[in-house]
């Protein structure tokens, strides 16, 4: 079935350092949204992409959808200890189910102080 | 609290008993969605509901599983005969309009003995 790949599946930085996860799919994607998921926590909406190549900003995340709709990437500009958790893209493809957001595995954060 | 709310929190039980799950959403949201997560993996698509229709269901959702929003206002999921393989969390969600972010309850961890 439809399958959404995001890697790295783990990434360890040091406090200040960057972080990039990127999300792929090998189908045309109609919209990508990503999620954050703190340890012990539910997963909670940051962003939703819909246009091709666009790309918005929250403070220190920026959010980037490709061209073709395939791929979206999350990356954090100096991290900080309370962005600690596991970041999921969740894709809706395009023609696809209208309810049927697919998940990636995430990518879990853990930030060293 | 006006958020996604989920009752019970956690659920042990053995295998071969039926449990029920429910999902109250935030009140003026028409959809709601059930996920599955296991440790390690991103939410797994179960079922979604507009309104009390209920208008798929992933081919994860084995005959044991159903699930019902007689009002279309909160939800119920249950499992028949459960099994090991059954054990995970079970989110609940509830969005806006088909489009919209995602709001997701705390979820019910499920464990099968």
């Amino acid at each position: 079935g439809q399958q959404v790949m995001q890697i790295p599946q783990y990434q360890h930085v040091q406090e200040g350092e960057d972080f990039t996860t990127y999300c792929n799919s090998s189908t045309t994607l109609s919209n990508i949204q990503w999620y954050k998921q703190r340890p012990g926590g539910h997963p909670v909406f940051l962003i939703q992409l819909v246009k091709s190549g666009e790309v918005k900003k929250q403070k220190r995340l920026t959010f980037q959808f490709g061209e073709a709709k395939k791929n979206s990437s999350l990356h954090i500009t100096a991290t900080q200890t309370t962005d600690v958790g596991t970041y999921f893209c969740a894709a809706r493809p395009y023609g696809g189910s209208q309810g049927n957001l697919i998940f990636g595995k995430g990518t879990k954060l853990s930030v060293k102080p | 609290d006006t958020g996604v709310s989920q009752d019970p929190r956690h659920k042990i039980t053995k295998r071969g008993q039926n449990v029920t799950f429910r999902c109250d959403p935030i009140s003026e949201h028409n959809r709601l969605y059930w996920y599955r997560q296991t440790l390690g993996q991103g939410p797994e698509f179960l079922t979604y509901f507009q309104n009390e229709a209920q208008l798929e269901k992933s081919r994860l959702l084995s005959d044991r599983f159903s699930a019902e929003r007689p009002k279309g206002s909160f939800s119920t999921l249950e499992i028949q005969r459960t099994e090991q393989g059954d054990s995970a969390m079970y989110l609940c969600a509830s969005s806006l309009g088909e489009f919209n972010e995602q709001f997701f309850g705390p979820g019910t961890r499920l464990t099968v003995l």
